[in-house]
């Protein structure tokens, strides 16, 4: 069965880092693309960063580029997203997913980790 | 970016009829390769998001055949036949032919 959990949310300060962990288990985590999705209070759904299978390639959207950093450990079948500069407006819940490339599509999630952005 | 649309229910829908619910991308959604790259989502009260549909229109493995996508390149519909108590959540559409890659705003189910 496969399982994503996320961890490492909580209360951060406006300007502090923060980084969340996503550990996959229930396939070959080497073999997938993966991704974070948020959702901020009762807002709808936001792609936030896609890493490929193997870490080479990395996509963002703007509003996190150059602050946020997708990264994934294949030994430890672990995905992350490190947060810098954070903002009230990054205040959600981050959802780790796995990227099927075959469907284009996000066919497994997490429940997610909430972060708070406030001081 | 492609914006996604989606339209509203009118909640409760009787359990045992059907709920249409629509979506349109600014942007055909239509891939030289012919697919269509268009997802549906179910995020239940309390629980997980599930996949449900790929291609606009190929149910995602165990998904029940009482859900169906169809549609042309930027107007789309899932159609949930019979609904049920467990299909109570919120439904989003996601556009994954290009990045940044985007979401509808959600369309709320009810059962009454």
């Amino acid at each position: 069965e496969v399982q994503l959990v996320e961890s490492g949310g909580g209360l951060v300060q406006p300007g502090r880092s923060m980084k969340l962990s996503c550990a996959a288990s229930g396939f070959t985590f080497s073999n997938y693309g993966m991704a974070w999705v948020r959702q901020a209070p009762t807002k709808g759904l936001e792609w936030v960063a896609t890493i490929s299978y193997d870490g080479s390639s990395t996509y963002y959207r703007d509003s996190v580029k150059g602050r946020f950093t997708i990264s994934r450990d294949n030994a430890k079948s672990t995905l992350y997203l490190q947060m810098n500069s954070l903002r009230s407006e990054d205040t959600a819940t981050y959802y780790c997913t796995r990227r099927d490339g075959y469907y284009h599509a996000f066919a497994y999630w997490g429940q997610g980790t909430l972060v708070t952005v406030s001081s | 970016d492609i914006v996604m649309t989606q339209g509203a229910l009118p909640n409760p829908v009787p359990s045992g009829e059907s709920a249409s619910i629509t979506c349109q991308s600014s942007k055909s959604l239509l891939h030289s390769n012919g697919k269509t790259y268009l997802n549906w989502y179910l995020q239940r009260p309390g629980q997980s998001h599930q996949f449900l549909i790929y291609w606009m229109s190929t149910r995602a493995s165990g998904v029940s055949d009482r859900f169906s996508g169809s549609g042309s390149g930027t107007d789309f519909t899932l159609k949930i036949s019979s609904v049920e108590a467990e299909d109570v959540g919120v439904y989003y559409c996601q556009q994954f032919l290009e990045y940044p890659l985007t979401f509808g705003s959600g369309t709320k189910l009810e059962i009454k």
